[in-house]
């Protein structure tokens, strides 16, 4: 069975830190696709990184790089300089290469809040 | 195209009663995901379909769930006979084939409290 585990249900930091969010996954596949989305309150769901299970270098956009360790089948997010914009729920999900539908297996999701 | 819209946005109905959810994705995106949500979790996944071809169905969906995608346009989650267990946020999403790794847009979701 493919799952993934966010262990931190809910995490705070003070805005203009930096935070990191856990994520592990279990899988028996070699190739596959990494995710971190974000939900705002009351707003739809948006991809904030992408990391493709074959490179071995980590992703970054802007203020939010990854940390892929695939042997640890480990997916932290690091968020630089937060902002109170950041503060939502924020899931961890792949997809399998092998998928013929690409359906998203996420996590249960961790809770940040930016502090001003 | 303002992105994925879904309607309603929230519904209350009581127990046994059907209901009927509609998801508008992106124009030219031929997948679609429905995924139900509940609360402090994360979301999980219903069903898919390529354009109008419903093509895979998770256990989740009992036989009182039905979905429809016409013409590969919108479409349709109906849950009938619904029961306490159905409250929960209805997602759904889009996105363009090809490649599995293509970003899903999701809708704001449909809220469904069954009193």
């Amino acid at each position: 069975a493919q799952t993934v585990t966010q262990s931190q249900p809910e995490m705070s930091v003070q805005e203009a830190e930096t935070v990191t969010l856990s994520c592990t996954y279990d899988t028996s596949e070699s190739n596959y696709y990494l995710f971190w989305y974000k939900q705002p309150p009351s707003r739809q769901m948006i991809l904030v990184i992408r990391q493709e299970a074959y490179k071995q270098q980590n992703a970054t956009e802007n203020r939010f790089s990854v940390n892929f360790q695939k042997a640890a089948k480990s997916f932290s997010l690091k968020i630089s300089d937060s902002q109170l914009g950041d503060t939502a729920m924020y899931f961890c999900a792949f997809i399998l290469s092998s998928s013929n539908t690409g359906k998203l297996i996420f996590g249960q999701g961790t809770t940040l809040q930016v502090k001003p | 195209d303002t992105g994925v819209s879904q309607d309603p946005r929230h519904k209350i109905t009581k127990r046994g009663q059907n209901v009927t959810f509609r998801c508008d994705p992106i124009s030219e995106h031929n997948r679609l995901y429905w995924y139900r949500q509940t609360l402090g979790q994360g979301p999980e996944f219903l069903t898919y379909f390529q354009n109008e071809a419903q093509l895979e169905k998770s256990r989740l969906l009992s036989d009182r769930f039905s979905a429809e995608r016409p013409k590969g346009s919108f479409s349709t989650l109906e849950i009938q006979r619904t029961e306490q267990g159905d409250s929960a946020m209805y997602l759904c999403a889009s996105s363009l084939l090809p490649g599995v790794e293509t970003e899903a847009f999701f809708g704001q979701g449909t809220r469904l409290t069954v009193v």
